[in-house]
């Protein structure tokens, strides 16, 4: 029940397409759910997030769809660079715990 | 906004030889503690989590210990590292649901 499920596990785009990671979770107590992005041999940083009271927020080429009643939530990358090539993980939080994805290696191509 | 200092930034080790690692938190107080590992390719493992000063909670039996002798530091530490423990080290903190992760230290035990 505490897990997040991530997919892909890895995607290839275009430069300037639409990239498109999906994560799914089980427990209903998680209550605020970020999307990181992590350059190797960097740690995680923060890229955005949203709060189960939202349908949809978007920011910049980065937007998160959260489907409350499926219990998923999607990020969209459009006009996808290759400077976002990079490692994408999904989390909920609840109470102190985060859970994370187990992330998806986005490579897009020039 | 909150700053994570990690070091050492990368450490090369022998099996059973002790380890310590340190992470500082600037720019917030009272923050929630995390250490989490991540190995080669793979997603974030939580370690441990501190929500106060000597106050731990251990995720994974392991052969590692954590302790937070200060509000803004946490240390990792071990008496006798294990091939096994060898991996990436990410210290985070959050406030408000926010996880943010320090620079990582990457540990490699031969």
């Amino acid at each position: 029940q505490q897990q997040v499920k991530q997919s892909p596990q890895s995607l290839i785009v275009q430069k300037g397409g639409i990239s498109i990671i999906n994560c799914a979770y089980e427990n209903t107590a998680f209550d605020y759910f970020p999307w990181y992005q992590q350059f190797p041999g960097k740690g995680p940083a923060l890229l955005i997030a949203i709060r189960p009271d939202v349908s949809e927020k978007k920011e910049g080429r980065f937007t998160i769809s959260f489907n409350k009643s499926a219990k998923q939530f999607s990020l969209h990358i459009m006009d996808s660079q290759p400077g976002d090539s990079a490692t994408y993980f999904c989390a909920a939080t609840g109470g102190f715990k985060t859970i994370f994805g187990a992330g998806t290696r986005l490579f897009v191509k020039a | 906004s909150q700053t994570i200092h990690q070091w050492p930034a990368t450490l090369v080790q022998p099996v059973g030889s002790p380890l310590s690692l340190e992470c500082t938190v600037e720019g917030t107080s009272n923050p929630n503690l995390y250490w989490y590992r991540q190995a080669a390719g793979r997603g974030l493992q939580l370690l441990f989590y501190s929500v106060g000063i000597g106050q731990i909670s251990s995720e994974v039996p392991q052969n590692l210990s954590a302790s937070r002798p200060q509000d803004r530091q946490f240390i990792l530490s071990s008496k006798k590292l294990l091939l096994s423990d060898s991996g990436f080290y990410l210290c985070a903190c959050s406030t408000l649901g926010e996880q943010f992760f320090g620079p990582g230290t990457r540990l490699t035990v031969l």
